[in-house]
């Protein structure tokens, strides 16, 4: 199984909604990663988890939570977003140290209205 | 820091012709190498690596790509593509060593390769 799965793959929120994204993985990986694309722009990195623990945040605002419950999920709790936010939000996952390719899902297509 | 700079922004071809995306990348340390592809709608998907011995690697769908240290290139080339090949195209960097830095993937701008009939 080398696969990434991400639900649901379309959403649509309004500015006071609460929702979540979800992440998960059965490759065994001990880093998960989430990132942001806007359109025609390469993704941009928000948060990396290693063995569970958060690693890196990449000054990410608070209306962006990541929780990483084990070693194959990864959420994305999102809370009175902008519509600027609107974007394809991919996770991705692989096994930790530099030399290792990260596996990406289909990713979320999120729409703020 | 790392940077990876890729030359063209679109790239079109006719269906059987050869291609060649550019990508040069600037780094204060050694880095891992990756090209990416992503189809219309969907994820990441990697193309092939460089991570060290052989300065050209083969990738998957007949890409290959070749490391020239000395001018700090990664170009991405396949002798014949198909209309399936039309999709965007990321070049990609992972400074080596250990530590948080060795997670963080900088990518290029992207190529948008589109193959006509």
């Amino acid at each position: 199984d080398t696969e990434v799965t991400q639900t649901p793959k379309h959403l649509v929120m309004g500015m006071t909604n609460k929702k979540s994204l979800k992440c998960e993985q059965h490759m065994g990986h001990r880093a998960m990663y989430w990132y942001k694309q806007k359109a025609k722009k390469p993704p941009e990195l928000m948060f990396v988890y290693s063995y569970e623990k958060l690693s890196i945040n990449e000054s990410v605002p608070s209306r962006f939570s990541p929780e990483c419950p084990n070693s194959s999920l990864l959420n994305l709790h999102l809370h009175a977003l902008q519509p600027e936010d609107s974007a394809l939000y991919l996770c991705a996952s692989s096994h930790p140290g530099g030399g290792t390719e990260a596996f990406f899902g289909q990713g979320t297509r999120l729409t703020v209205v | 820091a790392q940077s990876v700079t890729q030359l063209d922004s679109q790239v079109p071809v006719f269906e059987e012709a050869p291609v060649e995306l550019r990508c040069n990348y600037s780094s204060s340390v050694s880095v891992y190498l990756f090209w990416y592809v992503q189809y219309p709608n969907q994820g990441l998907q990697l193309l092939l690596k460089y991570l060290s011995g052989s300065t050209l690697v083969k990738g998957i769908n007949g890409f290959e790509a070749e490391f020239n240290k000395s001018q700090t290139s990664f170009h991405l080339r396949k002798p014949s593509v198909h209309i399936s090949d039309t999709a965007e195209y990321f070049c990609a960097v992972k400074p080596r060593g250990s530590g948080g830095s060795n997670y963080k993937l900088t990518f290029g701008k992207g190529t948008l390769l589109t193959v006509n009939p």
